[in-house]
């Protein structure tokens, strides 16, 4: 399997523009989370979803952002607009069904918003 | 509300020594799940152990093992023969059912030769 993919792994955009970071789950795996990695806050969970549903997106900071599951393998995490406290590593995780299990992590999206 | 504290910001130790990692954690619930994860230069998550808050024999890696202790809330990580590979950021993390993982701020390990 290759793993958890995203996309892209670099993003540099200018404040105020819409940004969309995606990804691909492993084959399988019915949980999928994002998580954001900053030097102040460290990693923190954003939003995740069981079976494409979303469970818990308390970690979500305003209504600039957004995620969405369409399908198994396929979700997408949006700001708009951005803002330079947005930057920050975004990860992209997922793991089979049973509780505990191990999360498998992407190699995450670098967004910088200047 | 869970916290997970990693009190040692950063930590260096000789090529083939021992090292260990502390971490301690908060919470009320019963049944948990607690992980070690390793994030090198490449920034790549990557688990190095997983221990069942129900069992109390230490779960053991290769050259990387645990010291979980469930009444004081401890969950350290000892590093056998360290190797230069080893150099990373360590990250202790707390899950209670339902999948969500809580992180630690991190201890970033140095491996000298």
């Amino acid at each position: 399997d290759a793993g958890v993919i995203q996309s892209p792994r670099h993003e540099v955009t200018e404040m105020g523009q819409e940004v969309t970071l995606r990804c691909k789950p492993i084959s399988g795996h019915d949980y999928l989370f994002w998580y954001r990695q900053t030097m102040m806050r460290g990693l923190e969970l954003l939003i995740y979803f069981n079976n494409n549903v979303p469970i818990d997106d308390s970690g979500m900071p305003e209504d600039r952002f957004s995620a969405k599951m369409p399908n198994a393998s396929f979700s997408t995490l949006k700001i708009q607009p951005s803002e330079p406290r947005d930057s920050a590593v975004y990860f992209c995780a997922s793991s089979p069904g049973r509780s505990g299990n191990e999360q498998y992590f992407g190699p995450g999206t670098r967004l910088t918003v200047t | 509300a869970q916290t997970v504290t990693q009190s040692q910001p950063e930590m260096s130790v000789q090529e083939a020594e021992t090292v260990t990692l502390s971490c301690t954690y908060d919470t009320s619930e019963s049944n948990y799940y607690l992980f070690w994860y390793k994030q090198p230069p490449s920034r790549q998550m990557i688990l190095v152990i997983r221990q069942e808050a129900y069992k109390q024999q230490n779960a053991t890696e290769n050259r990387f093992s645990v010291n979980f202790q469930k009444a004081a809330k401890s969950f350290s990580l000892k590093i056998s023969d360290s190797q230069l590979g080893d150099t990373a950021m360590y990250f202790c993390a707390f899950m209670k059912n339902g999948g969500k993982l809580i992180f630690g701020q991190g201890t970033e390990l140095s491996v000298k030769p």
